[in-house]
């Protein structure tokens, strides 16, 4: 079984800093995928950024972008310029990687509730 | 596209009666997946399917029941309602490419009283 954890029950930073979000994660599985939600007050689920673990590169989509660790079991993210509407719930999530392309359900973290102030 | 379906999007209910959260997608995605989320908890896995047919239990079966007779639905059955699944349960749906990552629906509330 996989367990997923984030440190940062709450986090708050000004507008326009930078920020980053930890999670750690353990597991005995070599493949697998890691990825960020973010779920601002309406409640959806947005998937932020994703990231395999066989590729050393680290996933960036625009202002957002990871930090990850694979011997240190560590999957931070980080927001540039952090703006009114990143204000949300983040969360951390694992998937195992499934022989012959597949998927598995995913195991997340509880979450960090990301306030950016005017 | 629609994406992910959930109906209803708020319900409250009795101990002890049943119901069934549906969720659709069009995107003829493969995988699909039910999860409960508590404050203070996370999302947490209750079943999944690969495809249509084949379901499995995830972290916190107990008290669900699934079916995927098609690949488009995944109904989610409350055989006997208790306090303690008074959640916000969300289905997701992926490709079979897994590092697509899931789609979510936008989650129902249950209330059980």
């Amino acid at each position: 079984a996989q367990t997923v954890t984030q440190s940062q029950p709450e986090m708050s930073v000004q507008e326009a800093e930078t920020v980053t979000l930890s999670c750690t994660y353990d597991t005995s599985e070599n493949n697998y995928y890691l990825f960020w939600y973010k779920q601002p007050p309406s409640r959806q689920m947005i998937l932020v950024i994703r990231q395999e673990a066989y590729k050393q590169q680290n996933a960036t989509e625009n202002r957002f972008s990871v930090n990850f660790q694979k011997a240190a079991k560590s999957f931070s993210l980080k927001i540039s310029d952090s703006q009114l509407g990143d204000t949300a719930m983040y969360f951390c999530a694992f998937m195992r990687y499934v022989s012959g392309g597949g998927a598995d359900g995913l195991t997340f973290g509880k979450g960090t509730h990301l306030i950016i102030q005017p | 596209n629609a994406g992910v379906t959930q109906t209803p999007k708020f319900q409250v209910l009795k101990t002890g009666q049943s119901m069934t959260l549906q969720c659709a997608q069009d995107m003829n995605h493969e995988y699909m997946s039910w999860y409960r989320q508590d404050p203070g908890m996370g999302l947490r896995l209750i079943h999944y399917s690969v495809g249509a047919g084949i379901t499995d239990q995830g972290e916190v079966p107990n008290g669900y029941n699934v079916s995927r007779s098609t690949t488009e639905d995944f109904p989610l059955r409350l055989l006997s309602a208790a306090p303690s699944q008074t959640s916000v349960y969300f289905c997701a749906s992926s490709l079979r490419a897994a590092n697509y990552g899931y789609t979510f629906g936008s989650g129902t509330r249950l209330t059980v009283v």
